[in-house]
């Protein structure tokens, strides 16, 4: 089983609708990170949390929550989906021991708003 | 705040030529430097990093990057690619956000295009 697991890998949802991306992770890490890539933007930080009681804005969080349910699982919410969040979006752990390499990142879920 | 510039959005070659590919990043402070690569339909693998040390950075697939702290750069090349090195790849940034907790920041990317 792969350290970070994202679901789904796809989806397609419609303008308006509320859906939520998992990230689950068996790495023991306490720091999980969403991002959002677009083509020609690289990678921006959506939500990031250091721990369970601990979850922070990103640079781009509008129109976006976020739940940490567990240690393990960090899920990303879009409310009330519009076409412009269409993007591939990962998430990602981080381990502290190991100061600011220590990034382990998921495959990615592709989502596209019709 | 750090940001991270890759100078060429797209670099064209032809198979067994030489690549570079260019990062500049703007830091107060001491910072880990990363790069990653992005196959098409996958996601992102790391291919080398600089954490302190000697500059020049050994990576996977035959990839190395040197850092050059007074130019801030932190570029990547190899002497001879393949069809396969054909992806997107990534520099990223870390920086101490204070204690044990670092922010990675990307730049924008540069798809490398590998033809026969």
């Amino acid at each position: 089983d792969a350290d970070v697991t994202q679901t789904p890998r796809n989806r397609i949802t419609k303008t308006g609708k509320r859906i939520m991306l998992e990230c689950s992770q068996t790495k023991g890490h306490d720091r999980m990170y969403w991002y959002r890539q677009d083509p020609g933007l690289g990678l921006r930080l959506i939500y990031y949390s250091f721990d369970v009681k601990d979850i922070n804005k990103g640079e781009i969080s509008d129109g976006y929550s976020v739940s940490r349910q567990a240690q393990a699982k960090f899920s990303l919410s879009l409310e009330s989906a519009i076409p412009n969040q269409t993007a591939l979006y990962f998430c990602a752990t981080s381990d502290p021991r190991l100061g600011g390499y220590g990034y382990t990142f998921g495959s990615g879920t592709r989502l596209t708003v019709v | 705040a750090q940001s991270v510039t890759q100078l060429d959005s797209q670099v064209p070659v032809f198979e067994e030529a030489p690549v570079e590919l260019r990062c500049n990043y703007s830091s107060s402070v001491s910072v880990y430097l990363f790069w990653y690569v992005q196959y098409p339909n996958q996601g992102l693998q790391l291919l080398l990093k600089y954490l302190s040390g000697s500059t020049l950075v050994k990576g996977i697939n035959g990839f190395e990057a040197e850092f050059n702290k007074s130019q801030t750069s932190f570029h990547l090349r190899k002497p001879s690619v393949h069809i396969s090195d054909t992806a997107e790849y990534f520099c990223a940034v870390s920086e101490n956000w204070g204690g044990s907790n670092y922010k990675l920041t990307f730049g924008k990317g540069t798809l490398l295009t590998v033809n026969p």
